[in-house]
């Protein structure tokens, strides 16, 4: 039973650059949710997508969009990167009409914006 | 608003020790779920535990036990007889349903000494 898969593992880009992080959800699962995580600090909720569409939402620009494809697989993208960019984006999958809705999440995509 | 504080940025132990991390935890909603995720030094949240407002019952798995306290809104996890391989940042989690956004604490550094 594969477990949530993200990619890439590491991403270097500069400043103003635009960034394309990839989830795949674990096997059953329809929901994926994206979290950013600081050095030395907890994840934080970026947003998060059921059917194909955004449901929930984090405290987090514009530049920070995402989709859902039909079979669950999500895409964060943050456009014009600034320094502040740089963390860990952790991508977690559940089941929203399951009874068992916990979150599990990938191993994560390092940002590093110079 | 929810919050989670996990007070203990650092702890050390040395092998064989016995080992409590803390959780204290805000919320107003009367259902609740709590979480415990272990990230190691590869990045990923590896799931530990989930516990539900209305199960006040304390848990035991393995070396693992959570101690649930509404009476102080705590929720504490008790490594026993650490090992090496403990070794991680763990982290606190709380969210008012399972699908919706997981408020994290800063995390607790256990270095396990051989």
């Amino acid at each position: 039973d594969a477990g949530v898969t993200q990619s890439p593992t590491h991403l270097i880009k500069t400043r103003g650059q635009q960034v394309t992080l990839r989830c795949s959800p674990k096997s059953g699962h329809d929901t994926v949710s994206w979290y950013q995580q600081a050095l030395g600090q907890g994840p934080q909720f970026i947003f998060q997508y059921y059917e194909e569409e955004e449901r929930q939402r984090g405290n987090f620009p514009d530049r920070f969009s995402g989709h859902q494809f039909p079979n669950y697989s999500s895409e964060l993208n943050v456009n014009a990167l600034l320094l502040g960019d740089s963390a860990l984006y952790l991508c977690a999958s559940s089941n929203l009409a399951g009874v068992t809705d916990t979150q599990y999440f990938g191993p994560g995509t390092r940002l590093t914006v110079l | 608003a929810q919050k989670v504080t996990q007070a203990q940025t650092e702890i050390s132990v040395v092998e064989k020790e016995d080992v409590t991390l803390d959780c204290v935890y805000e919320t107003r909603d009367t259902t609740y779920y709590l979480f415990w995720y272990k990230q190691p030094p590869s990045g990923e949240l590896v799931f530990l535990i989930r516990r539900n407002s209305f199960d006040e019952q304390n848990e035991i798995s393995g070396r693992y036990s959570w101690n649930f306290q509404k009476s102080t809104s705590s929720f504490n996890f008790t490594i026993t007889a650490s090992q090496v391989v403990d070794s991680a940042v763990y982290f606190c989690a709380l969210t008012n349903s399972g699908n919706t956004p997981l408020v994290f604490g800063k995390g607790t550094r256990l270095s396990v000494i051989a």
